[in-house]
């Protein structure tokens, strides 16, 4: 079945640790994206890429990194600069930069130990 | 700056119930606009798409006001399942960045009682 797979579901972090959180798709959908979520939050947009070799900021990028490298993956990578790490992250995906519906992945819960 | 207002509730109401929630939206040039479901700690799901005729989808029923900038979903006959966060999505052109950029509410929170 086609879809969109985050790893892993739980996540832990040490101070001054960098974490890398997965994100998979099996689509073939041109654009994903990053959000974070606090709790009674609305999503807020970290990263978005539109194509392969190229990603945008989004509204909240600050201490954290993406790539792009392959069409199916957008890892996301959570730095030390992040100061407030806590949150659940989602990644979702949708089929160019339309007008289309998003397709999201289950989310991983990010905690500092 | 662009934004989406959604009553958090929570609304509690009993099974059988009628209710409805709406969304407001800043951006008079937004273009399309969602419902989306998301239970705790789960993803959003894709409730229904909005249309400018208004649409219905079993129990679920969806309206877009563009000149008053809202829309609405109605829910007849709430069953238990139906507890649950419900976020209102509108799409719309960023021209500064040359894509489609998705704006989300806070979602509001229904909670279904036997």
């Amino acid at each position: 079945d086609g879809g969109i797979t985050q790893s892993p579901k739980y996540l832990f972090r040490k101070e001054g640790q960098n974490v890398t959180l997965s994100c998979e798709q099996n689509l073939n959908h041109d654009a994903m994206y990053w959000y974070r979520q606090d709790p009674g939050q609305g999503l807020r947009l970290i990263y978005y890429s539109q194509i392969v070799n190229d990603f945008q900021k989004g509204d909240i990028a600050e201490g954290y990194s993406v790539s792009r490298e392959k069409k199916e993956s957008f890892p996301l990578t959570v730095t030390s600069a992040q100061k407030n790490p806590t949150a659940f992250y989602l990644c979702a995906s949708r089929q160019g930069p339309g007008l289309r519906k998003l397709f999201f992945g289950s989310g991983t819960q990010l905690s500092v130990l | 700056r662009k934004e989406v207002e959604q009553d958090p509730g929570p609304f509690n109401v009993p099974e059988g119930a009628t209710v409805a929630f709406n969304c407001t939206y800043s951006n008079s040039a937004s273009q399309s606009f969602f419902w989306y479901r998301q239970d705790c700690r789960k993803e959003p799901k894709l409730l229904m798409s909005v249309y400018s005729s208004g649409n219905e989808d079993g129990r679920f029923t969806a309206q877009l006001n563009r000149a008053s900038q809202y829309i609405s979903l109605l829910i007849r006959d709430s069953k238990l399942s139906d507890s649950a966060t419900y976020l209102c999505v509108v799409n719309e052109v960023d021209s500064g960045a040359g894509s489609y950029q998705l704006t989300f509410g806070k979602g509001t929170k229904l909670s279904v009682i036997p």
